[in-house]
């Protein structure tokens, strides 16, 4: 049973347009959401995170949006640049389950020059 | 510091053959985490300790896979008996402790033949 999902494999995008990740959850004890970036034979690099109490969270091109009543949060790239083409995955985290986080499967983006 | 750094970072096995793979975190985290990472898939938690302490092992670590942090740095994993079913990323990551972010090392790549 997959707790997180990413129902999108792959995303294309132009260089310099906005780049929207999506990532479902089932769990309602989550309460703490990162993205992370991951290209070919690399560990995963953390990108933002969002904890429940907030909405939305912001760092330079990055926003991370939750809607907790949906249980879906995503993650917007404005402007793509080719060097953002990689791997995307969200994780899920709980406070009562010592933080081990719970991944979606991913979601490949390619910006495209 | 320059980040977590984990060893080999490929590794090729015969089945039914022991291995070990190692992890040093960040200095001064004081929580380490495995993760195991097949092919389309997201990484999946294996095992954290806080410290020297094994605080929680996921189902997916069988009897033929133990972890050790002896003295609250370095880590190893050692899965014995290896079976093909193995081959994947094997990640280590380590973060401050309890909701604090978790930072990845480059993880170890295994191909059990």
């Amino acid at each position: 049973d997959q707790q997180v999902k990413q129902n999108s494999p792959s995303l294309s995008v132009q260089e310099g347009r906005i780049s929207i990740l999506n990532c479902d959850y089932t769990n309602s004890m989550f309460d703490y959401f990162l993205w992370y970036k991951k290209y070919p034979a690399e560990g995963p690099t953390f990108l933002i995170s969002i904890s429940s109490i907030k909405d939305k969270n912001e760092d330079g091109r990055f926003t991370v949006f939750l809607n907790k009543s949906a249980k879906h949060l995503s993650l917007h790239i404005v402007p793509s640049q080719p060097g953002d083409s990689a791997v995307y995955f969200c994780a899920a985290a709980g406070w009562d389950a010592g933080n081990m986080l719970t991944f979606g499967g991913g979601t490949r983006l390619m910006v495209k020059p | 510091d320059t980040g977590v750094s984990q060893d080999p970072r490929h590794k090729i096995t015969k089945r039914g053959q022991n291995v070990t793979f190692r992890c040093d975190p960040i200095s001064e985290h004081n929580r380490l985490y495995w993760y195991r990472q097949t092919l389309g898939q997201g990484p999946e938690f294996l095992t954290y300790f806080q410290n020297e302490a094994q605080l929680e092992k996921s189902r997916l670590l069988s009897d033929r896979f133990s972890a050790e942090r002896p003295k609250g740095s370095f880590s190893t994993l050692e899965i014995q008996r290896t079976e093909q079913g193995d081959s994947a990323m094997y990640l280590c990551a380590s973060s401050e402790g309890v909701g604090e972010t978790q930072y990845f090392g480059p993880g170890t790549r295994l191909l059990v033949l």
